[in-house]
C-alpha cells in the first residue's frame, strides 16, 4: 500500500516558468511533511517542509501549499533554474521522531 | 559539521559474499535511520535506532539482513548472504529525538552491486 502517491513521474519546465509537483496521502495521523532534493549520485536533502496546521510555507524560490481536507500538498519553485535539475522527494510522517514515508519522486528538469 | 558519514560508497561484490556498510551520524543526534532505495521501489525504511536502541526493524526484507549501533556513533548493516537482487543504494540518515520538528539528514549513501 502507498501511503504516499507522488506525481508526476518527470516534468520539463523551461528557465524562469514554474515546476509544480503534487502528493497525496492516506493516514491522517501524518502531521509532518518535508520535501526533499537528490542530485545524481547524492543523498536526499531535505529543502523544505511543512506542518497541517499552516496552508502555506515559502523558502525563497520553493513554495509549499497544504490542504488538509484533500489530504493533498504540493511545491512550488518558481523561477525555476537549470541548477533545480533533481529528482524531488515529498514525505510524510506521524507525531514523534519516526520514520519517513516516501513518495516514488518526480525527476525535474529545466531547460534554458 | 562533517555531515552523516558512510562507507563504503561503492560495493561490489558477488553473490553469497557478506556485506558490511557502515554510517556514522551527525554527531549529537540520537536518532540513526536505514534507507534503501531502488528504482522500482524508491525510498524505503529498513530499521531505526533511538538512543543505539532498534525500534523498529519491520522493512528488514528477511534474516540476511542485520543491523547494529553499538554506540552513539556508530551503526552497521549486514548482507549475509548477499544476493543481486540486494543491489541498490542504502541511505543511513539522522536526526534529535528531543524536540520538534525531528529533521532527518541523509549521508551520501552505498552503491551496493551484487553480482
Amino acid at each position: 500500500q502507498q501511503q504516499v502517491k507522488q506525481s508526476p513521474q518527470s516534468l520539463i519546465v523551461q528557465k524562469g516558468g514554474i515546476s509544480i509537483i503534487n502528493c497525496a496521502y492516506e493516514n491522517t495521523a501524518f502531521d509532518y511533511f518535508p520535501w526533499y532534493q537528490q542530485f545524481p549520485g547524492k543523498g536526499p536533502a531535505l529543502l523544505i517542509a511543512i506542518r497541517p496546521d499552516v496552508s502555506e510555507k515559502k523558502e525563497g524560490r520553493f513554495t509549499i501549499s497544504f490542504n488538509k481536507s484533500a489530504k493533498q500538498f504540493s511545491l512550488h519553485i518558481m523561477d525555476s533554474q537549470p541548477g533545480d535539475s533533481a529528482t524531488y522527494f515529498c514525505a510524510a510522517r506521524g507525531s514523534g521522531n519516526t520514520p519517513l514515508v516516501f513518495g516514488k519522486g518526480t525527476r525535474l528538469s529545466v531547460i534554458a | 559539521d562533517a555531515g552523516v558519514i558512510q562507507s563504503p560508497r561503492h560495493e561490489v561484490t558477488e553473490m553469497g559474499q557478506e556485506v558490511t556498510l557502515r554510517c556514522k551520524p551527525i554527531s549529537g543526534h540520537n536518532s540513526l535511520f536505514w534507507y534503501r532505495q531502488t528504482m522500482m521501489r524508491g525510498l524505503e525504511l529498513l530499521i531505526y535506532f533511538n538512543n543505539n536502541v532498534p525500534i523498529d526493524d519491520s522493512g528488514m526484507p528477511e534474516d540476511r539482513f542485520s543491523a547494529k549501533m553499538p554506540n552513539a556513533s556508530f551503526s552497521t548493516l549486514k548482507i549475509q548472504p548477499s544476493e543481486p537482487r540486494d543491489s541498490a543504494v542504502y541511505f543511513c540518515a539522522s536526526s534529535l529525538s528531543q524536540g520538534a520538528p525531528h529533521e532527518q539528514y541523509f549521508g551520501p549513501g552505498t552503491r551496493l552491486t551484487v553480482t
